[in-house]
């Protein structure tokens, strides 16, 4: 089983809003990833969490606020977007990288997020 | 500044024929390659991958080849079909890292 589960699958979200996109994934995997992609561009990576801790933050701005209540689940908290933050977001998991290890990510459907 | 190239946007080749996408990288130190295939308004779908230990890794219809010295990478699609109409990206880290640098994509199209 390489699925990742993502919902909602579409959102639409005023600007005053507080939503949050959901992942899930039972492979085992330690590493879980979002990534924001708009339209005819590739995946940005936006935050990675490696065995439930955040590892990297790509400077994302505060009103993005994820989270990893466990090892198979990942939420991103999504709180007076604007609407150029109208993008695909995805979720991603693999094997926890490290040393000489390197490992596929295996990516959900995507949330498709309209802000306005 | 890119560090992962993909130099033709789009490819469009008959169905059975030899599909070729390219990848072109900047950094050395990348030693992990990885071919991702992306349908409209889904997430992407890992196809195959390469390390920089090997120059050729193979699964089925799909084959990538990794030229060190030149930086290159490429996938081979034989035969094509229809159903491999898609964006396709490739992507590399360095060293066991978490982050994924990925090219613009290339789209193909194959026609019946």
């Amino acid at each position: 089983d390489t699925e990742v589960t993502q919902t909602p699958k579409h959102l639409v979200m005023g600007m005053t809003n507080k939503k949050s996109l959901k992942c899930e994934q039972h492979m085992g995997h330690r590493a879980m990833y979002w990534y924001k992609q708009k339209a005819k561009k590739p995946p940005e990576l936006m935050f990675v969490y490696s065995y439930e801790k955040l590892s990297i933050n790509e400077s994302v701005p505060s009103r993005f606020s994820p989270e990893c209540p466990n090892s198979s689940l990942l939420n991103l908290h999504l709180h007076a977007l604007q609407p150029e933050d109208s993008a695909l977001y995805l979720c991603a998991s693999s094997h926890s990288q490290g040393g000489s290890s390197s490992y596929e990510q295996y990516f959900g459907p995507g949330t498709r997020l309209t802000v306005t | 500044d890119q560090q992962v190239k993909q130099n033709s946007p789009s490819l469009s080749v008959q169905e059975g024929r030899i599909s070729i996408l390219n990848c072109d990288y900047t950094n050395s130190m990348f030693d992990y390659f990885l071919w991702y295939k992306k349908y409209p308004a889904e997430g992407p779908t890992f196809l195959i991958s390469i390390s920089s230990i090997k120059d050729k890794n193979e699964d089925g219809r799909f084959t990538v080849f990794l030229n060190k010295s030149a930086k290159h990478l490429s996938l081979h699609i034989v035969p094509s079909q229809p159903g491999d109409s898609a964006v396709y990206f490739c992507a590399t880290s360095q060293g066991g890292s978490e982050k994924l640098v990925f090219g613009k994509g290339t789209k193909l199209t194959v026609n019946p």
